[in-house]
């Protein structure tokens, strides 16, 4: 049973670079997220899609930023121009839908993203 | 707007000394509350769903309870190995975000 994997783990990048996240979901799991870390704080929530379906998109979500996830599968999370406040630990997770919508979701280890 | 606050941020235990960890919410309407254990540059890894007050769920020395207003992480005579961060979150009544607190540090010392 293979978990949810990112890439990179680590990015290190000069400000007003563009970054690239990968995200690729349990298999069987049609809904997948996007939330960010700090450090000392709990992850928060970024974007969410079902299939091929962006649905729901946080206010932190700059237009810096995009998400995308061809055919269902894999996701892409872009980041450009960054900025210094954009360091943080970025987790992708993945879920079954279930009745309610509320199966639990399952987290990847994350790409931690530093800005110089 | 869905909060949770979670207690203490840290806690010190010796190995065998069993203790609770708190997580308070507030949500509109509860489709799960859900714990997560996160050791240091890892991803969140699932504990247990309660999904209606008076649910409780057990896993080795762990036993997650419910009730409307809270949660709370009982761990029996711990060990070294339990050492982790433990997050609460809450998924709401709309939308499919889960909504976390900032965590419980715990550290087991032998």
């Amino acid at each position: 049973d293979t978990g949810v994997s990112q890439d990179p783990r680590h990015k290190i990048t000069k400000r007003g670079q563009n970054v690239t996240f990968r995200c690729d979901p349990i298999s069987e799991h049609n809904r997948l997220y996007w939330y960010r870390q700090t450090l000392g704080q709990g992850p928060e929530f970024l974007t969410y899609f079902q299939n091929e379906a962006q649905l729901e998109k946080s206010r932190l979500l700059s237009d810096r930023f995009s998400a995308e996830r061809p055919k269902g599968s894999f996701s892409t999370l872009e980041i450009q121009r960054t900025e210094q406040g954009d360091s943080a630990m970025y987790l992708c997770a993945s879920s079954s839908s279930g009745a309610r919508g509320n199966q639990p979701q399952h987290f990847g280890d994350g790409t931690r993203l530093s800005i110089l | 707007e869905d909060q949770v606050t979670q207690s203490p941020e840290a806690l010190r235990l010796q190995e065998g000394e069993s203790s609770s960890l708190n997580c308070s919410y507030t949500v509109s309407g509860l489709r799960g509350l859900f714990w997560y254990r996160q050791d240091p540059g890892k991803g969140p890894e699932f504990l247990f769903t309660l999904y209606s007050a008076g649910e409780e769920k057990e896993k080795e020395r762990l036993k997650a309870t419910l009730t409307k207003k809270e949660s709370f992480l009982h761990i029996t005579a711990p060990k070294p190995e339990d050492s982790a961060t433990y997050l609460c979150a809450v998924l709401g009544e709309y939308g499919n975000k889960l909504v976390f607190g900032a965590g419980t540090i715990l550290r087991v010392k032998s």
